[in-house]
């Protein structure tokens, strides 16, 4: 099955720094790619996600790159700001509605004054 | 759209009950459901595919005789912890896929509840 590996595990940025969170995959199939955040006791959060057929997706602060080569795609979190502290995780999946998400372990972002 | 709620929020009980956890879809209709459990400072980690009118799909390792599983309709699927101990005290939360949205792959969390076996 799918593994998902994602590093760091935590990351401390001071605020207007960017942060880059990555992640590997190990099943070439699986072509689907979203990002969530999870702030402490919430559900999680969609809040990009990539298909194999696009290399890089924008949105506002947020990007997401993919190397389907070399099976890693990276969240990059550009003008940091105290409320983008939480957990993100990266997961991946087929696409269609009964493929099963497999998530990373985490990385929990701390942006400091 | 595509909102997920999970009742209840919060649980606690005695060790040797059952709990049941239900997911709903309020905006759509979800042939499919996924229940997860996710410990303290953890990942979450799928136990289970719910599948509307047909037995649930089970991740290995998790027992389906312990968390038993029924989406009996196309908005709500509920998970029982049977006979509870406090090792099953974690966070569980489903998630939903809107098939009738443009982004079929998205799927959509539940708010989480969080269980507490004394």
């Amino acid at each position: 099955g799918e593994n998902v590996e994602q590093h760091p595990s935590t990351l401390s940025v001071q605020e207007g720094d960017s942060a880059v969170i990555k992640c590997t995959y190990s099943d070439s199939a699986s072509n689907y790619f979203p990002w969530y955040k999870q702030e402490l006791g919430k559900r999680p959060q969609l809040i990009i996600d990539i298909r194999s057929n696009v290399g890089e997706k924008k949105d506002q602060r947020i990007a997401v790159t993919l190397n389907k080569t070399a099976k890693h795609f990276s969240l990059h979190i550009t003008e940091t700001q105290p409320e983008d502290s939480a957990v993100y995780f990266c997961a991946a999946s087929l696409t269609g509605t009964a493929s099963k998400l497999t998530f990373g372990t985490g990385t929990r972002l701390q942006v400091m004054l | 759209g595509a909102v997920v709620s999970q009742h209840p929020s919060r649980v606690i009980c005695k060790s040797g009950t059952s709990v049941k956890i239900e997911c709903r879809s309020l905006d759509f209709q979800a042939t499919t459901m996924f229940w997860y459990r996710q410990f303290p400072k953890q990942s979450l980690m799928l136990m289970a595919t719910s599948n509307e009118g047909s037995k649930a799909t089970y991740e290995q390792g998790v027992e389906k005789d312990k968390f038993l599983i029924n989406h009996a309709s196309l908005t709500l699927s509920t998970l029982t912890v049977t006979s509870a101990h406090p090792e099953d005290s974690s966070f569980y939360i489903c998630s939903a896929r809107d098939p009738s949205g443009g982004r079929l792959e998205t799927q959509y969390f539940g708010p989480g509840t969080r269980l507490l076996v004394l």
